[in-house]
């Protein structure tokens, strides 16, 4: 089956700076990438996905970039803000599959 | 719109318990799943549907039952209660059943002691 890794596990920056987050995935039949944001006791939420047809895509701060031929993905935030600080999941589906296999999770933190 | 609710938040059981988490969506969605999500391990599916009367197996469904007898409710069973199930359930549905955003509940934290 799939197998998403993301690194890295805990990422601190400075409120201003940029926060780049990476997932490598194992299936090159794979092509659904979302990207979900968990604030503190909350479920996860959908905040930027991209498809295996698009090389980028941009929604204000944040962008998701994907490599298909190296079978990675990244989440880039710029200009963070405090409000930014939540774990961070990417996660990876076929189309002919309804599984969503997720990362492991990385712990932002937006220092003010 | 309520969306994904479940229900309880928190709940401790002794090994050897029986309980069931609810999960209830009000979005006429599809697809329901359940996940666990433990430190470092990220969210792990357990068990999904992609319609009434349709459950089938994810990455880890031993000692989880399903069943999904109407489209808005996908109950998840522990049989019998062990400390490996320690952790927080989350609920999640989306309309489609290949493709869509998952709406996720608020989760449910369970500790076995």
């Amino acid at each position: 089956g799939e197998n998403v890794e993301q690194h890295p596990s805990t990422l601190s920056v400075q409120e201003g700076d940029s926060a780049v987050i990476k997932c490598t995935y194992s299936d090159s039949a794979s092509n659904y990438f979302p990207w979900y944001k968990q604030e503190l006791g909350k479920g996860p939420q959908l905040i930027i996905d991209i498809r295996s047809n698009v090389g980028e895509k941009k929604d204000q701060r944040i962008a998701v970039t994907l490599n298909k031929t190296a079978k990675h993905f990244s989440l880039h935030i710029t200009e963070t803000q405090p409000e930014d600080s939540a774990v961070y999941f990417c996660a990876a589906r076929k189309t002919s599959g309804s599984r969503l296999t997720f990362g492991e999770g990385t712990q932002l933190t937006v220092n003010p | 719109n309520a969306g994904v609710t479940q229900t309880p938040k928190f709940q401790v059981l002794k090994t050897g318990q029986s309980m069931t988490l609810q999960c209830a969506q009000d979005m006429n969605h599809e697809y329901m799943s359940w996940y666990r999500q433990d430190p470092g391990m990220g969210l792990r599916l357990i068990h999904y549907s992609v319609g009434a009367g349709i459950t089938d197996q994810g990455e880890v469904p031993n000692g989880y039952n399903v069943s999904r007898s109407t489209t808005e409710d996908f109950p998840l069973r522990l049989l019998s209660a062990a400390p490996s199930q320690t952790s927080v359930y989350f609920c999640a549905s989306s309309y489609g059943t290949k493709t869509g955003e998952l709406f996720f509940g608020e989760g449910s934290r369970l500790t076995v002691l």
